[in-house]
């Protein structure tokens, strides 16, 4: 059963900030929101996780509806190298399903 | 640079076949994941342990498949007999988590299995 839903695909301009969306409407009070990508062939890659506050590292921004029903991750100034599988995954901290993605593909 | 290893990389067996995949967890960590992933399903747990206990096998074909750690530094994921439909790469990862702490998992590069 699936808990996010994510657009299968999506495009970026090199230099430019990609805004990846996806939608968790069913997600529970103690669950978290976390964003792994998976560079092609390689090992899925944590990126960034969440509660109810926007949150902010080195590698992303993910910003967090109030509702919680929502999340939206941004890499705000996306390389070639960013050209992978971005997986948003709602868990509490235990195991964690990972859906079908957005493949992000970054364009010179 | 600490890393998650798997071994074999790259796995070619015939229908029957045992195989045995093995992952080293970076040192310290003490949760261990096993994922599969195909074209198909995408990305599956299979099953995972803490503190080298099993805590969910839930997603893992329990008549072929099993799943232990020997000790801190080995885990391994057995298939017998294996099956043409158990062509993947077998994903391991681990991590250092508790109840209250966020779950980043460190990835292995894979074994990919093809069972002919």
């Amino acid at each position: 059963d699936a808990k996010t839903t994510q657009p299968p695909s999506m495009d970026c301009a090199e230099g430019r900030a990609a805004n990846l969306p996806c939608n968790h409407s069913t997600i529970s009070g103690n669950e978290y929101v976390y964003w792994y990508r998976q560079i092609h062939s390689q090992g899925p890659q944590y990126i960034i996780h969440g509660l109810k506050n926007n949150e902010t590292n080195e590698m992303a921004s993910l910003i967090i509806t109030e509702d919680r029903k929502s999340s939206t991750l941004i890499l705000p100034h996306a390389t070639l190298r960013d050209t992978a599988v971005y997986y948003c995954i709602v868990s509490h901290h235990n195991d964690m399903r990972f859906g079908a993605g957005t493949r992000l593909t970054v364009k010179p | 640079d600490a890393r998650v290893t798997q071994t074999p990389r790259h796995k070619v067996t015939e229908m029957g076949q045992e195989v045995t995949m093995r992952c080293q967890p970076i040192l310290g960590h003490n949760t261990v994941f096993w994922y599969r992933q195909t074209m198909m399903q995408g990305l599956e747990l299979l099953a995972y342990f803490r503190n080298r206990a099993p805590l969910d096998d839930s997603g893992m074909p329990k008549d072929r498949f099993s799943a232990e750690m020997p000790d801190a530094t080995l885990a391994t994921l057995k298939i017998q007999p294996s099956e043409p439909r158990d062509s993947a790469v077998y994903f391991c990862a681990s991590g250092l988590l508790d109840w209250l702490s966020y779950n980043e998992q460190f990835f292995g590069p894979g074994t990919r299995l093809t069972v002919l």
